[in-house]
C-alpha cells in the first residue's frame, strides 16, 4: 500500500469554481505535510504547507486532520492558470526529511 | 539563473550503457535528493545525502549509485542501464536549517533507455 494516497482525478472544473482535492497517509509517524504543484513536464514546486490548525494563502485553504490521516485542498474561484497536477507530500520521521508522494491530481479550469 | 540545475536534460541512450546524470545547485543547502517520476506511479526517492560524507538508500536505489563530490554537486549513475529506467529525474535540495522543509527542484532530466 503506498504511503500517501490521492483521489484519481481529473477535475475538470468551469472557472470561478469550488474545488475540493483529498489525500490519505498511511504512517502515523507522518510529522510534515504539504501540497506541491506540477505543471505539465515542469519540477514540483511547494504550493504550501499543511498544519493541523489550518491554513489559508489566499483562495487556497489547506487541512489536517491527524487523528484520520487525512490532508485537503481547497480552491476557491478557481483561475485557468491554476491548472496544474496538484502532489500531496508527506515527509515521515526517520526518513531522512525525504518526500513521499501521492501520484498527483490533475486538474483543468476551463472558460 | 536558476538555483538548482541538471544535466543533461533530455538523454536517449541503449541497454546496457552507463550514464550519469548531474546536478548543481547555488542554493547552499546541505541535503540533495534524486527523484525518478513515472506516469501512474508519481515521484520515488532514489537516494539522497545530507553532507558530502552522508549517502542513504531511498525507496528505489536499485540498479542506480550516487556521489555527492561537492556540497553544490551530487551526481547519480545508471551502470548499466535498462529500458524500465526510462522515466523523469528530478534532483532537489533542501536547508538544514528551514523549519519548512521546503525542497527545491532541478528541471529534471527526461531519460530514455531503449
Amino acid at each position: 500500500r503506498k504511503e500517501v494516497e490521492q483521489d484519481p482525478g481529473p477535475f475538470n472544473v468551469p472557472e470561478g469554481a469550488t474545488v475540493a482535492f483529498n489525500c490519505t497517509y498511511s504512517n502515523s509517524a507522518s510529522q510534515s505535510f504539504f501540497w506541491y504543484r506540477q505543471d505539465c513536464r515542469k519540477e514540483p514546486k511547494l504550493l504550501m504547507s499543511v498544519y493541523s490548525s489550518g491554513n489559508e494563502d489566499g483562495r487556497f485553504t489547506a487541512q489536517l486532520n491527524r487523528a484520520s490521516q487525512y490532508i485537503s485542498l481547497l480552491i476557491r474561484d478557481s483561475k485557468l492558470s491554476d491548472s496544474a497536477t496538484y502532489l500531496c507530500v508527506v515527509i515521515i520521521t526517520n526518513s531522512g526529511y525525504a518526500l513521499n508522494f501521492g501520484k498527483g491530481t490533475s486538474l483543468l479550469v476551463t472558460p | 539563473d536558476a538555483d538548482v540545475t541538471q544535466t543533461p536534460r533530455n538523454r536517449i541512450t541503449k541497454t546496457g550503457k552507463r550514464i550519469m546524470l548531474e546536478c548543481s545547485q547555488t542554493k547552499g543547502h546541505d541535503r540533495m535528493y534524486w527523484y525518478r517520476q513515472d506516469p501512474g506511479l508519481g515521484l520515488r526517492l532514489i537516494y539522497y545525502s545530507f553532507d558530502v560524507k552522508d549517502i542513504n538508500k531511498g525507496e528505489i536505489s536499485d540498479g542506480y549509485s550516487v556521489s555527492r563530490q561537492a556540497q553544490a554537486k551530487f551526481s547519480l549513475s545508471l551502470e548499466s542501464a535498462i529500458p524500465n529506467q526510462t522515466a523523469l529525474y528530478f534532483c532537489a535540495t533542501s536547508d538544514f536549517g528551514s523549519s519548512y522543509n521546503e525542497q527545491f527542484f532541478g528541471p529534471g532530466t527526461r531519460l530514455t533507455v531503449l
